[in-house]
């Protein structure tokens, strides 16, 4: 199946700085990721959706400019955590649709993010 | 909305034990539905899908049937092993949207014990 590749795998940041934290293809294109935080008692939440070219799609509740998602080509969507506080400290998980498997997803390893 | 709902963990099961974990579904449409696994500090990984009623996915040692009258998915292993300890989510895709997002229950965690 098709690789995703998320980096960085974790990363600790001082509460008011921004935290960039990239999503990429590798071997195929991706018009649209999605972007996901997963919560302490394992569930995943969808953040926002990634459109290649155009703004982000974002769930109700999560706000636009805390976390800003650029999708600026096919195979590159990154998620800024601006002026992030210690309650921002998760686990972020990109996917995209595979194009190999038929109705799959496939999924980066994650982005620990501390804040302190 | 679409939902999922999966049995809540943690599921303790000795080695060699049968295992199942209960997944049900809330959508419109025909939905397709997915099992992932997800090991410590790593990423989710596919485990099988179906993508209509009576499917049967299946990874050779995991299976789940797709049951439209039940609105389930339930996740099975005859015999389970120490190494398929890890968390695993249920997941539903509304084919019919326009961006095909995927909706996850809440995890449930298998602790398996030698």
């Amino acid at each position: 199946g098709a690789v995703v590749s998320q980096h960085p795998s974790w990363v600790i940041c001082k509460s008011g700085t921004s935290v960039k934290i990239e999503c990429r293809s590798l071997d195929f294109q991706a018009t649209t990721m999605f972007w996901y935080r997963q919560f302490p008692k394992q569930s995943l939440m969808l953040m926002a959706t990634s459109n290649e070219g155009s703004k982000a799609t974002y769930e109700q509740g999560v706000e636009k400019d805390k976390f800003l998602i650029n999708h600026a080509s096919l195979t590159l969507s990154t998620l800024t955590v601006t002026s992030a506080h210690p309650e921002d400290s998760s686990f972020y998980i990109c996917s995209a649709r595979d194009p190999v498997v038929n109705y799959g997803y496939t999924f980066g390893s994650g982005t620990r993010l501390t804040v302190v | 909305g679409n939902s999922v709902t999966q049995m809540e963990g943690p599921v303790t099961l000795s080695e060699e034990a049968f295992l199942t974990i209960n997944c049900t579904y809330t959508a419109t449409g025909y939905p397709s539905l997915f099992w992932y696994v997800q090991y410590p500090g790593e990423g989710l990984q596919l485990l099988l899908k179906a993508t209509k009623a009576d499917d049967k996915g299946s990874n050779k040692v995991f299976e789940a049937t797709y049951r439209k009258e039940t609105t389930s998915f339930h996740l099975e292993k005859g015999s389970v092993q120490v190494s398929d300890s890890a968390v695993y989510f249920c997941a539903l895709s509304d084919r019919g949207g326009a961006t095909n997002k995927l909706i996850f229950g809440t995890g449930t965690l298998l602790a398996v014990q030698p």
